[in-house]
C-alpha cells in the first residue's frame, strides 16, 4: 500500500511544494511520480525515485528509498496545479498511491 | 512521435462484455511492455493489467483476474483488453500506457483514455 500526504496542498507561486509517499513495505528505489491535470491522462514526472522523465522541468525532483519518498517542486508555477500520484513497481500487483492535489493560490 | 489511441469503450449492462483496443504508432511496438490503468469517476488511478513485449507474460490486478484478458498483436501495433462479466465497479476511464525500456513497469506515454460505463 502506498500512502500519500498531504491530501491537498495550497501554495502560492514561487513557493516550495513537498509531497510524501510512504510504502507499507520496502520498494527499494522502484517508485515513480505522475502528474495528472483535469481531463488529461497522467504524465510521468519521476521514475526510479529520482530520475526526471523526458521534458520535465528541473524544478521537479524526487528523493527517497525503501519506504519513504518525496517529490519536491522547488518553485511552484501555475501550470503545476494538478494531482500527483506515486506508483511502485517492486512487487505485483503494481499499485498507485491515492494522490496529492497541489493547488496554486 | 509516439501516440496511443484507445477505442472500444461504451455503455454495457452488468454481466456483459467489451473489448478495448489501443492502437500505437511512432514506436517499435514489440520492444515495450504495455499496460492498462483505469480511473473511476472522481477517483484515483488503479492498475489493471500488463503484458510483456512478446505477449508471453501477463499480469492482472486481483479485482479483474479471471474476468479480463490482456493481449497484443505486434503486427498491428495494437493492445487489447477483453472484459467479461462486467460489474458496476468496472465503470471507469481506461488508459493504455507504454512501459519505459530502461525501467519496465513505469509508463512514459499514455493514451487519452476510453470510458467504460457498466449500468442497466
Amino acid at each position: 500500500v502506498l500512502t500519500q500526504s498531504p491530501a491537498t496542498l495550497s501554495l502560492s507561486p514561487g513557493e516550495r511544494a513537498t509531497l510524501s509517499c510512504r510504502a507499507s513495505q520496502s520498494v527499494s528505489s522502484y517508485l515513480a511520480w505522475y502528474q495528472q491535470k483535469p481531463g488529461q491522462a497522467p504524465r510521468l514526472v519521476i521514475f526510479d525515485a529520482s530520475n526526471r522523465a523526458t521534458g520535465i522541468p528541473a524544478r521537479f525532483s524526487g528523493s527517497g528509498s525503501g519506504t519513504d519518498f518525496t517529490l519536491t517542486i522547488s518553485s511552484l508555477e501555475s501550470e503545476d496545479s494538478a494531482i500527483y500520484y506515486c506508483q511502485q513497481r517492486s512487487y505485483w500487483p503494481l499499485t498507485f498511491g491515492g494522490g496529492s492535489k497541489v493547488e496554486i493560490k | 512521435e509516439i501516440q496511443l489511441l484507445e477505442s472500444g469503450g461504451g455503455l454495457v449492462q452488468p454481466g456483459g462484455s467489451l473489448r478495448l483496443s489501443c492502437a500505437a504508432s511512432g514506436l517499435t511496438f514489440s520492444d515495450y511492455d504495455m499496460t492498462w490503468v483505469r480511473q473511476a469517476p472522481g477517483k484515483g488511478l488503479e492498475w489493471v493489467s500488463l503484458i510483456g513485449g512478446f505477449g508471453y507474460s501477463t499480469y492482472y490486478a486481483d479485482s479483474v483476474k479471471g474476468r479480463f484478458t490482456i493481449s497484443r498483436d505486434n503486427s498491428r501495433s495494437t493492445l487489447y483488453l477483453q472484459m467479461n462479466s462486467l460489474r458496476a465497479e468496472d465503470t471507469a476511464i481506461y488508459y493504455c500506457a507504454k512501459g519505459i525500456a530502461t525501467s519496465p513497469n513505469f509508463f512514459d506515454y499514455w493514451g487519452q483514455g476510453t470510458l467504460v460505463t457498466v449500468s442497466s
